[in-house]
């Protein structure tokens, strides 16, 4: 069956390293997104992808970058890993016309 | 910004009972969307409405959607304890936007 995996699901990390976190889609979708959950914010947009070699900067974008080289997957970088930056981060996909997304099962990361 | 803002933040109802999540919105949008999350679980699509769609259902559940009061809500109907959950709803941006805003979502406990 198709379906979107991330990885790392657990990552603790040090203030100041750089941190990657993997989304790989087995759908041929076009669109994928990236999002950050907080307690009291809901999900927030950082980044997404309507293709190869496309990436737009979504509402929390600053810390963050994308690259997409394929259509299967959108890695995230942290550049430079900040205690504020400690979240839960999904990554989505969907189909172009209807814009239904369908999320991986997330990457918890902690910064100390 | 979230687009979406769904009310109440919390609800804790009977088994079979029916559920109601309301949710409000800020501007035109091409449809909303409702998701489902189960703690510690990534997103699921429910429902998608148009924003040329008053009414729409998918077994248990009820979309209803008002463009003129930026409104829509979420009925689930004869709740189980299985649908205990976080409900968002997300909305698009308008024309030719494959982006989602989600609302910081209502927490749904049914007691068995």
């Amino acid at each position: 069956d198709a379906e979107i995996t991330q990885s790392p699901r657990h990552k603790i990390t040090e203030t100041g390293r750089q941190v990657t976190l993997a989304c790989h889609q087995t759908w041929n979708h076009n669109n994928m997104f990236w999002y950050r959950q907080d307690l009291g914010h809901g999900l927030r947009l950082i980044h997404y992808s309507y293709g190869v070699q496309d990436t737009n900067k979504g509402e929390v974008s600053d810390g963050y970058s994308v690259s997409r080289s394929n259509t299967e997957d959108l890695p995230l970088t942290l550049e430079s890993a900040a205690s504020s930056q400690t979240s839960v981060y999904f990554c989505a996909s969907s189909i172009s016309n209807t814009g239904e997304l369908f999320f991986g099962e997330g990457s918890r990361l902690t910064v100390l | 910004s979230q687009q979406g803002e769904e009310d109440p933040q919390a609800l804790s109802i009977q088994e079979g009972e029916n559920a109601t999540m309301n949710c409000s919105y800020k501007t035109s949008i091409n449809n909303l969307q409702w998701y489902r999350q189960n703690s510690g679980r990534g997103l699921v699509h429910l429902i998608l409405i148009r924003s040329n769609e008053r009414e729409k259902h998918s077994g248990r559940l009820r979309v209803t959607l008002d463009t003129s009061k930026k409104s829509s809500s979420l009925l689930i109907t004869a709740s189980r304890a299985a649908d205990t959950a976080s409900y968002f709803c997300a909305t698009d941006s308008g024309a030719g936007s494959y982006q989602l805003t989600f609302g910081k979502g209502t927490k749904l406990s049914v007691i068995p």
